[in-house]
């Protein structure tokens, strides 16, 4: 066990819907990264969170969008959901603000499901 | 930008025998690496790093991974494969200012 908590573990939606994943990191972790893993695209970092304020940000589409909350939990907002949006959805999290020494600790993951 | 290659889609190996995973990566800076495994339907687990010192990183379960600068390669090794060691193995490297980028993963397969 990581530490990372994820919910729901399951979505499934419809097309043109919106959701919202939620992430606790590890306790005493600042930094929180969302990743998203496919098929064809493998494990794709989306955007990170260092204590409140966005750190950086990857390949994340205008339709997404993510915050972290005083208690430094995290959520994911995906919206006009597509079928092609349908993957995983990882959150780590770690104690290093650049990632750099510390290696990040992920969580189990939400796999969402758009029909 | 950086990159990451695992040019194996799949590594077979029986039991008992050495096990190596490639990786070779392209980064501006300093790389930072990382070895992480996923096992089916579970988030990724850290194995082991690289930040600076001995090219030689030692991490859980057994794993060990050689750093060649020359080479750009940070293959992953055990000296006896296990059958539970049968999982999707990531690399990832990262400079000072980038991201982690991640490989497309290789599934390792060790067969009794």
């Amino acid at each position: 066990d990581s530490g990372v908590t994820q919910t729901p573990k399951h979505l499934i939606t419809a097309t043109g819907q919106r959701v919202t994943l939620r992430c606790s990191p590890r306790s005493g972790d600042l930094s929180v990264y969302w990743y998203q893993q496919s098929l064809d695209q493998g494990l794709q970092f989306l955007i990170q969170y260092y204590n409140g304020e966005e750190r950086a940000k990857g390949n994340i589409l205008e339709r997404f969008s993510a915050q972290q909350f005083p208690d430094l939990h995290s959520e994911l907002n995906l919206s006009s959901l597509e079928l092609g949006d349908s993957a995983l959805y990882f959150c780590a999290s770690s104690g290093d603000p650049s990632g750099v020494r510390y290696e990040q600790f992920f969580g189990p993951g939400t796999r969402l499901t758009v029909l | 930008a950086q990159s990451v290659a695992q040019p194996e889609d799949q590594v077979n190996v029986a039991e008992g025998n050495p096990l190596t995973v490639k990786c070779t990566y392209s980064v501006s800076g300093n790389p930072y690496l990382f070895w992480y495994v996923q096992y089916p339907n579970r988030g990724l687990q850290f194995l082991l790093k690289y930040i600076t010192g001995d090219n030689l990183v030692k991490g859980s379960y057994g794993f060990e991974a050689e750093f060649n600068k020359s080479q750009t390669s940070f293959h992953l090794k055990k000296p006896s494969a296990l059958v539970s060691d049968s999982a999707l193995y990531f690399c990832a490297v990262r400079d000072r200012r980038t991201p982690l980028v991640f490989g497309k993963g290789t599934r390792l397969s060790v067969i009794a």
